[in-house]
């Protein structure tokens, strides 16, 4: 298993603005994806983090709106850029943990609105 | 895009009832998860039941897979008030870690 953390937990964000989300875990995993969820919804892949490469964005994702960071096999980051009211979701990380295995760990969520 | 539709999307039940969710998806699968949300938390693993495998159980938690006709159900028998949680089915994407999830079931266990 893993402990997983993210911060901050929660914040409210001004219009054009942008927040840095932070992915910590307990263990190095080498599998490290990044989720949102729309209030009410259900999850929808943003992309997966590379360790040591730039990051996979799923479609409808960029990497201009959120730049992902993966600096070692423990932290990830996701930026969300230039925010909007549209923008206002839960942000979860999870990683994979047992190789061959597709059970995944999940954070607790960083709960955004933006005003 | 969501690959799954669950149905109900709510459900409400009493202590000690049992309650079934369905799961529906569209392409090919190597296994299929199940994933609790508590008020918008994170996600806690459930059980995952490969593409060979048509039922497996843990504890009070039955799921079935019909590969033929693309769906899972989950069972939750003698449900509890602490059941009370969002429900999600994902699956996995072409043999990729990433998962695809389902739209949800909302279920309420009364005490």
């Amino acid at each position: 298993s893993a402990v997983i953390s993210q911060k901050p937990s929660r914040d409210i964000c001004q219009r054009g603005t942008s927040l840095t989300i932070q992915c910590q875990v307990d263990s190095q995993v080498t599998m490290m994806f990044w989720y949102r969820q729309q209030p009410g919804q259900s999850l929808t892949l943003i992309a997966t983090a590379n360790q040591g490469s730039e990051a996979t964005y799923e479609s409808g994702f960029v990497i201009d709106k959120f730049p992902i960071s993966r600096p070692n096999l423990t932290f990830s980051t996701l930026t969300v850029s230039n925010m909007s009211p549209e923008d206002s979701s839960i942000y979860l990380c999870s990683v994979g943990v047992t190789a061959g295995s597709y059970e995944q760990y999940f954070g607790p969520g960083t709960r955004l609105t933006v005003t | 895009s969501q690959q799954g539709e669950e149905d109900p999307q709510a459900l409400s039940i009493q202590e000690g009832e049992n309650a079934t969710m369905n799961c529906s998806y569209k392409t090919s699968i190597n296994n299929l998860q199940w994933y609790r949300q508590n008020s918008g938390r994170g996600l806690v693993h459930l059980i995952l039941i490969r593409s060979n495998e048509r039922e497996k159980h843990s504890g009070r938690l039955r799921v079935t897979l019909d590969t033929s006709k693309k769906s899972s159900s989950l069972l939750i028998t003698a449900s509890r008030a602490a059941d009370t949680a969002s429900y999600f089915c994902a699956t996995d994407r072409g043999g990729r870690r990433a998962l695809t999830f389902g739209s949800g079931t909302r279920l309420q266990v009364q005490p």
